[in-house]
């Protein structure tokens, strides 16, 4: 019944490697996000896909790249991790444009 | 500058206080508004979205302001169980939605 999944909970990893964060929503929903929640607790938005479809591109290094296979997948691939990508990343879905986010449980990137 | 300023807090309060929470926004084009509660080491979840009449949801009122750009939230008769980050969200235009960097409360037995 969990309405925004993403895995794996926790990722460990060293500087330098290439990792993937994966995102499913089971809502039917048409927009999909990234965000990074560093430190300090401030939650950012990276990147937003309506049905498929790249809408948003904050500025993010291009060493992230999301893809979005189907409506309900949004995933997250880091290459080259470097120490400040530290961070909890969470993935969120709206019906609408405009409406309510779900959230997915966060994925708590550490890299060593 | 920021497109929505909090005061981080942190606000702590003895349990059946009344405590009230500020949010300003930048951009007078921001089309919809809405409060979400994190907890510690959990996502952030939708608290309740602001109307422009104002509304409420039990304890809870939210109010917004369009020609000063801000909105707030009142909790009335805090509980134990309100002790989390109150964060104030801002969506521009589309899907374009910016958070304020929260409100960190402690309600106290």
């Amino acid at each position: 019944d969990t309405a925004v999944s993403q895995t794996p909970k926790y990722l460990v990893t060293q500087m330098g490697n290439d990792k993937s964060i994966k995102c499913e929503q089971n809502l039917g929903h048409d927009t999909m996000y990234w965000y990074k929640q560093d430190s300090k607790k401030f939650l950012k938005i990276m990147f937003s896909y309506n049905n498929k479809e790249l809408i948003i591109n904050e500025t993010v290094p291009n060493r992230f790249s999301p893809k979005s296979p189907d409506k309900a997948h949004l995933n997250l691939h880091i290459n080259s991790l470097e120490l400040g990508d530290s961070a909890v990343y969470f993935c969120a879905s709206t019906l609408g444009l405009t409406d309510t986010q779900y959230f997915g449980p966060g994925t708590r990137l550490t890299v060593l | 500058r920021k497109e929505v300023e909090q005061d981080p807090g942190p606000f702590n309060v003895p349990e059946g206080a009344t405590v009230a929470f500020n949010c300003t926004y930048s951009n007078s084009a921001s089309q919809s508004f809405f409060w979400y509660r994190q907890d510690c080491r959990k996502e952030p979840k939708l608290l309740m979205s602001v109307y422009s009449s104002g509304n409420e949801d039990g304890r809870f009122t939210a109010q917004l302001n369009r020609a000063s750009q801000y909105i707030s939230l009142l909790i009335r008769d805090s509980k134990l169980s309100d002790s989390a980050t109150y964060l104030c969200v801002v969506n521009l235009r589309g899907n374009q939605f910016y958070f304020g960097t929260g409100t960190s409360l402690t309600v106290i037995p």
